[in-house]
């Protein structure tokens, strides 16, 4: 069964816009991570941000900003005033303490189109 | 930042072919993994290691060896490469495990034909 659900293969927004990507997980661990991901269109695939299962604080970075529903195991990405360059793909990630600890899970991930 | 490079970044082999793919990262990081990407599928792990000469198997790992060769590079190889394999294959960095920031090279675009 998948770990790490995007149910959205592919969003489309226009420049300006702002953009929720959804993602739910599956974990029995208390302690865990989830990442967001970005792979561009240019090959790279850069970090975005980073939410702890400890932490209670909205992790923010630039424009890019988490909603995290611990008891409903959900993690959104919240991306403000759109920019063309923001176009790629978007993954969602889950890390988990414990036997799993090696690795991270990826989801499938959600094609972003910006359209100017 | 960290660098994590990837050599080459397109290749196409026959099936039955033999084909190395290289990762070298310059930030002296412990761990170091390999991945594929397939529409349908997110990134998999194939194989990882947490330093020179340790190898561990990912969840992927039929049909591929890895061995890690210095604390900066990481070779994933395919013997007998098959047409299942054709992917987009990352290498990966991070200094402290999973938990930490994963350093991506830009991947390498394999078509087995």
């Amino acid at each position: 069964a998948q770990k790490v659900i995007q149910v959205w293969s592919t969003a489309s927004r226009q420049e300006g816009e702002e953009l929720t990507l959804d993602c739910s997980y599956e974990t029995s661990q208390v302690l865990y991570h989830l990442f967001w991901y970005k792979h561009l269109l240019s090959g790279e695939m850069v970090f975005l941000i980073r939410q702890m299962s400890s932490s209670t604080a909205k992790e923010r970075s630039g424009r890019y900003s988490v909603v995290f529903q611990k008891s409903l195991k959900s993690i959104s990405l919240v991306i403000s005033a759109l920019q063309p360059d923001d176009s790629g793909k978007y993954f969602c990630a889950l890390w988990e303490h414990g036997t799993n600890a090696y690795k991270v899970i990826f989801g499938k991930g959600t094609h972003l189109h910006v359209l100017p | 930042e960290a660098a994590v490079t990837q050599s080459p970044r397109n290749k196409v082999t026959v099936t039955g072919g033999n084909v190395t793919l290289s990762c070298r990262q310059t930030n002296s990081h412990n761990y170091m993994y390999w991945y594929r990407q397939d529409t349908g599928h997110g990134l998999r792990l194939i194989h990882y290691s947490y330093g020179a000469g340790n190898l561990q198997i990912g969840d992927v790992p039929d049909g591929y060896k890895a061995t890690r060769t210095t604390q900066e590079d990481f070779f994933l190889l395919l013997e007998l490469a098959s047409p299942s394999q054709t992917s987009l294959y990352f290498c990966a960095s991070s200094d402290k495990g999973a938990n930490t920031e994963v350093f991506f090279g830009k991947g390498t675009r394999l078509t087995v034909v």
